[in-house]
């Protein structure tokens, strides 16, 4: 159990579109999910936490417009990447937590390329 | 601010022998810490951890030392094989948020 999916694995944009990358809880249902990036050979940075119902706490120095966070169940958040640039490309990667446990179950990530 | 620290950006370690990789952090206030393997291009899945109200952990091959006086941890993979090739995350609970660290790079060479 405690599958995280993500869709898709990656994308190509052209500069100035939005991609929307979404991320499920396939067994289980969470109340938590937590999106991160990653820079080459860099480490996971958190970019924000997501509650079912509620509005997504982002962390200082992430832009809530531009990477809008939609959790809109139990099993489903999404991150909009809006008017993507080049400097968006990066291995964005979410998680998912279960109640009452701290383990975070962590998606296969989605590479996106910014043109 | 980067408060969990792998200083070790690479590792090569030969088949059979023991993997020891470290980690240090600079917050007191983490309480619980993860070990996470990663390969290129797949998001990280969960290896073991432990509670700061121990200092030692085991499954299987591996193995988690915490010494809270140094702000130290490391992680024992014993024997190490082939398919341990990957790179390990070392991360910390605060807040519900996990912290990690850069990651160091195994390969398990024949």
């Amino acid at each position: 159990g405690a599958v995280v999916s993500q869709h898709p694995s990656r994308v190509i944009c052209k500069s100035g579109t939005s991609v929307k990358i979404e991320c499920r809880s396939l067994d289980f249902q969470a109340t938590t999910m937590f999106w991160y990036r990653q820079f080459p050979k860099q480490s996971l940075m958190l970019m924000a936490t997501s509650n079912e119902g509620s509005k997504a706490t982002y962390e200082q120095g992430v832009e809530k417009d531009k990477f809008l966070i939609n959790h809109a169940s139990l099993t489903l958040s999404t991150l909009t990447v809006t008017s993507a640039h080049p400097e968006d490309s990066s291995f964005y990667i979410c998680s998912a937590t279960r109640d009452q446990y701290n383990e975070q179950f962590f998606g296969p990530g989605t590479r996106l390329t910014v043109l | 601010d980067q408060q969990v620290k792998q200083n070790s950006p690479s590792l090569s370690v030969q088949e059979g022998r023991i993997s020891i990789l470290n980690c240090d952090y600079t917050n007191s206030m983490f309480d619980y810490f993860l070990w996470y393997k990663k390969y290129p291009a797949e998001g990280p899945t969960f290896l073991i951890s432990i509670s700061s109200i121990k200092d030692k952990n085991e499954d299987g091959r591996f193995t988690v030392f915490l010494n809270k006086s140094a702000k130290h941890l490391s992680l024992h993979i014993v024997p190490s094989q082939p398919g341990d090739s990957a790179v390990y995350f070392c991360a910390a609970y605060s807040w519900g948020k996990l912290q990690f660290g850069a990651g160091t790079q195994v390969v398990v060479t024949p």
